[in-house]
């Protein structure tokens, strides 16, 4: 069975501290995503990484990085926390495209609450 | 820039009823429009998902209806039930086979409850 799983479901971290968020998927999936949810605001793209070493900005990489050594694994950072990164962080995975729309599909972990004080 | 425009915001549905989400997109060249259901506590799952060059998609209760010429496309459920009670999400793509990776542009989502 299809699983991402993210390190923390609940965290409450201080204003300016480092946040290291971990996602883990065991599909052998090439991409992998990092979304914040906020209400009214659909998932936004942070940013993804299509291959080890590799990553690329989505649409609000700002106050972000992420690290991606192996496959599996794709972290998110948050450098120096700020009460506006207070949010829902979902950690997705898909496989490469491979000539079938199917390719598309991104499976998800539930999800992680992070709150900054 | 909200390249997918999601409506309504919240939608109160009594059981057996239709469930109509709306979608609007303004980038012309994606190619694949999925939705997503969200239950509390879980991530997204992919529920339907529907290319281009059909009009319309249908999976047991549930069927998108899209329409290219206007950039949008919905989602109908059709006898609707409490355990569809959820967040939608629809969302685009585009650039099969190219640098996009499959990312997705989702819209805003829309709270679903389904009354008994």
């Amino acid at each position: 069975d299809v699983k991402v799983t993210q390190s923390s479901r609940y965290l409450v971290k201080r204003t300016g501290e480092k946040v290291f968020l971990e996602c883990v998927q065991d599909m052998d999936h090439e991409n992998m995503f990092w979304y914040r949810q906020d209400p009214g605001l659909g998932l936004r793209l942070i940013y993804f990484s299509y291959d080890v070493k590799m990553k690329e900005k989505g649409d609000i990489p700002e106050g972000y990085s992420v690290s991606r050594e192996k496959k599996e694994r794709f972290s998110l950072i948050l450098e120096s926390a700020s009460t506006n990164q207070t949010s829902m962080y979902l950690c997705a995975s898909s496989y490469s495209l491979r000539g079938t729309y199917s390719s598309y599909e991104q499976y998800f972990g539930p999800g992680t609450r992070l709150t900054v004080t | 820039q909200q390249q997918v425009k999601q409506s309504p915001q919240s939608l109160i549905v009594q059981k057996g009823g239709i469930s109509i989400i709306n979608c609007a997109y303004e980038n012309t060249a994606f190619d694949y429009f999925p939705w997503y259901q969200q239950f509390p506590g879980k991530g997204p799952a992919l529920l339907i998902a529907i290319r281009p060059d059909v009009s319309e998609k249908k999976e047991g209760r549930f069927t998108i209806s899209f329409n290219k010429s206007a950039k949008q496309f919905s989602l109908h459920i059709m006898d609707s039930q409490p355990g569809d009670s959820a967040t939608y999400f629809c969302a685009a793509s585009r650039d099969a086979g190219g640098t996009s990776y499959g990312k997705l542009t989702f819209g805003q989502g829309t709270i679903l409850t389904v009354h008994p």
